[in-house]
Order: structure tokens, then C-alpha cells, then sequence
């Protein structure tokens, strides 16, 4: 079966780090993705991790350990604006459809 | 506008209706998803095709849901007999083979009364 967890909720401020967790256990791998949804709108894509380690793109970051089906994402430097849900997608295997997460809403308060 | 188009935005129908959404990807994407999503979770899979294939369909999917794309161009997800049940967000994303990044559309919503 394919299973991802993340936190549900959480708050931070204007100008924190804030690191958001994902868990996974799929029937297999082959990427890790996280996308950005603002309320009322369509997710964007924001990383994408097939190997261990920590990618980086500006004030985001995520890393993926695939031994303890493990990955972050982390948001430095927070803005208004990062208000929205983040949701971790797994590709579980090459041309396979992708699983997605319940996704974590991220508030970000002044 | 060149990303992912979606119609109709928003649709509301009568229990037992049928109701057809359509969905034009990016021109040179040849992989096309459809998701269901509803408030506060993240989006459940539905089918996917490559080209003109249908290549998976979610075991979850009833066999009210049927989806086509005939020319391996634009896609049409149809409900039949809608269910209280399948009020949600229907979003459709499109990709390049090679790529796992997914450009989503902006979706459709259904109101099922």
C-alpha cells in the first residue's frame, strides 16, 4: 500500500524557519515531490528529490533521506505570502502515477 | 495562456445527473492526470493517461467515472449518475515524459445537491 503522513496544521512567523516533515511507505520510489496550494487554487510545484540530500532554491530547501522514507521541506525566511498548504507527493515508481500527502497548512502570522 | 486549461470552473448539479469536465494540457505534454480533491486533503489520483492510453485507473474509481483522450490531446473525465459523494475539486494536471513535474489546472468544482 502506498502511505504518506504530515502534519496537519502549523504556525510560524514573519521572518522564522519553519521545517515541515514528511513520511512515506510506498511499494517503491522514485522521486519525492513538494508542491505549494494557496487557498482556492492549483498546486504548484516547488522540489523535487530522487536521491538523499538536501536541494536547495532560494529560501526553500528539501531534503530526502530514502532509508527512513523520510523528507523535509524547509521555508527560511518566512513571508506572508508562504501562507498556504505544502504537500509531499511521492512518485512510487518510473511512469507510475503520484501518491500525495494529506498536506500541512502553514499559517504565518506577523 | 499556455498552461493547463479547465472547464467549466464550477458546476452544480442534481443528485443522479451526469456531468462532463474537460481538460487541454500544455500543448507538448504528453502525460495527463486526473485528481480528485476535497477541503483540507491533499489530492487522490484518478487516472492517468500517456498519449492517447489510458495507462492507470485508481481501484478506488467506481465504475461511474470514465475518462477519455482520444487524440492524446485535450481530456474528458464524465460522472455519471453523480452522488452526493462526489462533490469535490476535479483537478487536471499535465507533464513531459521525462520530467516528474506536474503544471495542475486550476480545476473544476462540483457541487453535487
Amino acid at each position: 500500500g502506498q502511505n504518506i503522513d504530515q502534519p496537519t496544521e502549523m504556525t510560524a512567523t514573519e521572518g522564522a524557519i519553519v521545517q515541515i516533515n514528511c513520511t512515506y511507505q510506498t511499494s517503491g520510489f522514485n522521486g519525492l515531490f513538494w508542491y505549494q496550494q494557496h487557498a482556492g487554487e492549483a498546486p504548484t510545484f516547488l522540489s523535487y528529490n530522487v536521491l538523499d540530500g538536501l536541494e536547495e532554491k532560494g529560501r526553500f530547501s528539501s531534503f530526502l533521506s530514502r532509508s527512513k522514507g523520510y523528507s523535509y521541506l524547509l521555508l527560511k525566511e518566512l513571508q506572508m505570502k508562504d501562507s498556504a498548504s505544502y504537500l509531499c507527493a511521492v512518485r512510487p515508481n518510473y511512469g507510475q502515477n503520484f501518491v500525495f500527502g494529506p498536506g500541512t497548512r502553514l499559517s504565518v502570522l506577523p | 495562456d499556455t498552461g493547463v486549461s479547465q472547464n467549466p470552473r464550477h458546476k452544480i448539479t442534481k443528485r443522479g445527473q451526469n456531468v462532463t469536465f474537460r481538460c487541454d494540457p500544455i500543448s507538448e505534454h504528453n502525460r495527463l492526470y486526473w485528481y480528485r480533491q476535497t477541503l483540507g486533503q491533499g489530492p487522490e489520483f484518478l487516472t492517468y493517461f500517456q498519449n492517447e492510453a489510458q495507462l492507470e485507473k485508481s481501484r478506488l474509481l467506481s465504475d461511474r467515472f470514465s475518462a477519455e483522450r482520444p487524440k492524446g490531446s485535450f481530456s474528458t473525465l464524465e460522472i455519471q449518475r453523480t452522488e452526493q459523494g462526489d462533490s469535490a475539486m476535479y483537478l487536471c494536471a499535465s507533464s513531459i515524459q521525462n520530467t516528474g513535474e506536474l503544471f495542475f489546472g486550476e480545476g473544476s468544482r462540483l457541487t453535487v445537491l
